[in-house]
């Protein structure tokens, strides 16, 4: 049973564009969510963050919003740039969890220049 | 300050032989959380160790064990590999979930 799901693999945008990448979560206990950015041969790295309290967080160039009703965030980069292109996960934590993660399967991201 | 490390970068192992791979923590980390990631997929959780004990496991076999040391440096043993087992496994550590986890570059496992 897939607790965070990434339906897009993969996701082409322009350099300069918006890159808006999906995550949904079936886990109602969920309350702290995560964002990584993977490139090959290295390991993810923490991205965002935003916490079941609120609906936005923005960080530079990148933006998570969350609507708990449907259950659903997104990670919002503007504008994208080439060095953006890498795997990015999401992932979830519920408070009693004590801290383990759940992730999604991850999107590749490519900005074409 | 020095990140997580892992050792092996690489390790290429026959089938039905064992594996062993090795995490160093970020000083004062107490948690260290193991993933598999195999071709196309996402991050599976293994393991989960703190303060030398396991916390909690994930929908493995037997055949993936580990331990935390008294440092807090973990090992993951992989018995009677099978082919399937061919993935990049990635340990992290964390202090508190709020920053996240902290990876390491992650071991190579190789089944043939």
């Amino acid at each position: 049973d897939q607790q965070v799901k990434q339906n897009s693999p993969s996701l082409s945008v322009q350099e300069g564009r918006i890159s808006i990448l999906n995550c949904d979560y079936t886990n109602s206990m969920f309350d702290y969510f995560l964002w990584y950015k993977k490139y090959p041969a290295e390991g993810p790295t923490f991205l965002i963050s935003i916490s079941s309290i609120k609906d936005k967080n923005e960080d530079g160039r990148f933006t998570v919003f969350l609507n708990k009703s449907a259950k659903h965030l997104s990670l919002h980069i503007v504008p994208s740039q080439p060095g953006d292109s890498a795997v990015y996960f999401c992932a979830a934590t519920a408070s009693g969890s004590a801290r383990q993660l759940t992730f999604g399967s991850g999107t590749q991201l490519t900005v074409l220049p | 300050e020095a990140g997580v490390t892992q050792s092996p970068t690489h390790l290429i192992k026959t089938r039905g032989q064992q594996a062993t791979l090795r995490c160093s923590p970020i000083s004062g980390h107490t948690s260290v959380y193991w993933y598999q990631q195999a071709l196309g997929l996402g991050l599976q959780f293994l393991l989960w160790y703190d303060e030398g004990e396991e916390r909690n496991r994930g929908n493995f076999p037997p055949r993936f064990s580990g331990r935390q040391f008294p440092n807090y440096s973990s090992e993951l043993n992989v018995n009677a590999l099978e082919l399937e087992d061919s993935a990049l496994y990635l340990c992290a550590s964390s202090l508190w979930v709020g920053t996240g986890y902290t990876f390491g570059s992650g071991t190579r496992l190789t089944v043939v």
